[in-house]
């Protein structure tokens, strides 16, 4: 079985600080791995993946994750916040080994920004 | 433009009254897949698609059916709803099994 814990609910942070959005997982095989972002009324938008190779993922809109195999963490990143980055976000999961097309979401957590 | 569109995007109906929320992709996508968001719950997949007449069930698909007999469009029915089914749904699509996905709008459903 495979899960996903995104382990704060809401996280805040200042316009300009770095933030950090926290994700750890668990699968029997190889982690696939992705973060979506939503915006309030909109459907969920592709930011970065994780499938193999160079741990550190470099995405949209600025943001990064760093693959951690030793931590199971995929947490996300951004060296300098905006108040546009309010949103909720999202870790998914795939097992990318047993052939599973089920990926399994964390329960998102919402990020506030402050100007 | 790239997208995944989904209609209705509102819906209030009653309990027992069979509906259909529609799916489509311009992108040529192999895989297409339906999901449920609840508060506290995040995403869980109904059905996904493969292919065309190729479905499986995802993680919640029991009050649910679907059906692909075109590549572009995924529609989720919902032979006899209930209250339970009372949420916030999104289409997806992606190349293949391992990529990203792209999500529609989202479809909010009420069933009284």
């Amino acid at each position: 079985a495979q899960s996903v814990a995104q382990p704060e609910d809401q996280v805040n942070v200042a316009e300009g600080n770095p933030l950090t959005v926290k994700c750890t997982y668990s699968v029997s095989g190889n982690p696939y791995l992705f973060w979506y972002v939503q915006y309030p009324n909109r459907g969920l938008q592709f930011l970065l993946k994780y499938i193999t190779g160079d741990n550190l993922v470099k995405g949209s809109y600025g943001f990064e994750a760093e693959f951690n195999k030793s931590q199971t963490s995929f947490h996300l990143k951004k060296p300098s916040a905006l108040v546009s980055d309010s949103a909720l976000y999202f870790c998914a999961v795939r097992d990318g080994t047993g052939g599973s097309y089920i990926p399994t979401f964390g329960r998102g957590t919402s990020l506030i920004v402050h100007p | 433009e790239a997208q995944v569109t989904q209609n209705p995007r509102y819906l209030i109906t009653v309990t027992g009254k069979k509906l259909t929320v529609t799916c489509s992709q311009n992108m040529n996508h192999e895989y297409m897949s339906w999901y449920r968001q609840d508060p506290g719950l995040g995403l869980r997949q109904i059905y996904y698609s493969m292919n065309v007449e190729v479905t499986d069930k995802g993680d919640v698909p029991e009050g649910y059916k679907v059906s692909r007999k075109e590549k572009r469009n995924f529609p989720l029915i919902l032979e006899s709803p209930s209250p339970n089914q009372t949420s916030l749904y999104f289409c997806a699509s992606s190349y293949g099994g391992r990529n990203e996905q792209f999500f529609g709008p989202g479809t909010r459903l009420t069933v009284l």
